[in-house]
């Protein structure tokens, strides 16, 4: 299957500070990515779409000012939380779609844990 | 927007037992995702199936779109099966999919 890889795989930050995570699709190109938000024992929650060459497109109640997204390249989205707070510990993951024809398949990431001290 | 339910929210069965895992959803679907999130946190694809019948060794997966519903079967469960189970569907241009609550499976050796 297609391959979606993300870095860093878990990193823990001071309160204030920004934190960067990196989705890059290994083996396809994508003018869209996605950025999903999972608590403990919860359901994924879409955030974001990142939409290469343009703004992301944000899911209500998403604070746009706080969760900076970046589409640079074809297979390359950021994700930007700034000025982190400890309730943003969460597990983030990206995914990507990949079309076949007229259909698509999304492959996601191995996901980012944060923790925000 | 499109709602997704699946159940039960948790099963839990002996190794060797089969079990089927139910998502409904509320609108037509252009996409239809099984998944299944190991204990890192991965998601594993099983089945892209917006319509139709699929199977890949002991797990089968069914779709009836008129009906806006789908199952995951497990056949001979594992104790590698274990883990949470999720149904994404999507029903826009947009390709974005939209996840249900999935399913918390544990299989007893």
């Amino acid at each position: 299957g297609a391959v979606v890889s993300q870095h860093p795989s878990r990193v823990i930050c001071k309160s204030g500070t920004s934190v960067k995570i990196e989705c890059r699709s290994l083996d396809f190109q994508a003018t869209t990515m996605f950025w999903y938000r999972q608590f403990p024992k919860q359901s994924l929650m879409l955030m974001a779409t990142s939409n290469e060459g343009s703004k992301a497109t944000y899911e209500q109640g998403v604070e746009k000012d706080k969760f900076l997204i970046n589409h640079a390249s074809l297979t390359l989205s950021t994700l930007t939380v700034t000025s982190a707070h400890p309730e943003d510990s969460s597990f983030y993951i990206c995914s990507a779609p990949r079309t076949s024809g007229s259909t698509w398949e999304q492959y996601f990431g191995p996901g980012t844990r944060l923790t925000v001290t | 927007g499109i709602q997704v339910e699946q159940s039960p929210p948790d099963l839990i069965l002996q190794e060797g037992a089969n079990s089927t895992l139910r998502c409904n959803f509320s609108d037509s679907v252009n996409n239809l995702q099984w998944f299944h999130q190991n204990p890192w946190g991965q998601l594993i694809n099983l089945f892209y199936i917006p319509s139709g019948t699929k199977q890949n060794g002991r797990l089968s997966a069914t779709t009836v779109a008129t009906e806006r519903y789908s199952l995951l079967y497990i056949s001979s469960s594992q104790t590698t099966d274990s883990g949470v189970y999720f149904c994404a569907v999507g029903n826009s241009s947009a390709s974005k999919i939209i996840f249900g609550s999935g399913t918390r499976l544990s299989i007893r050796p």
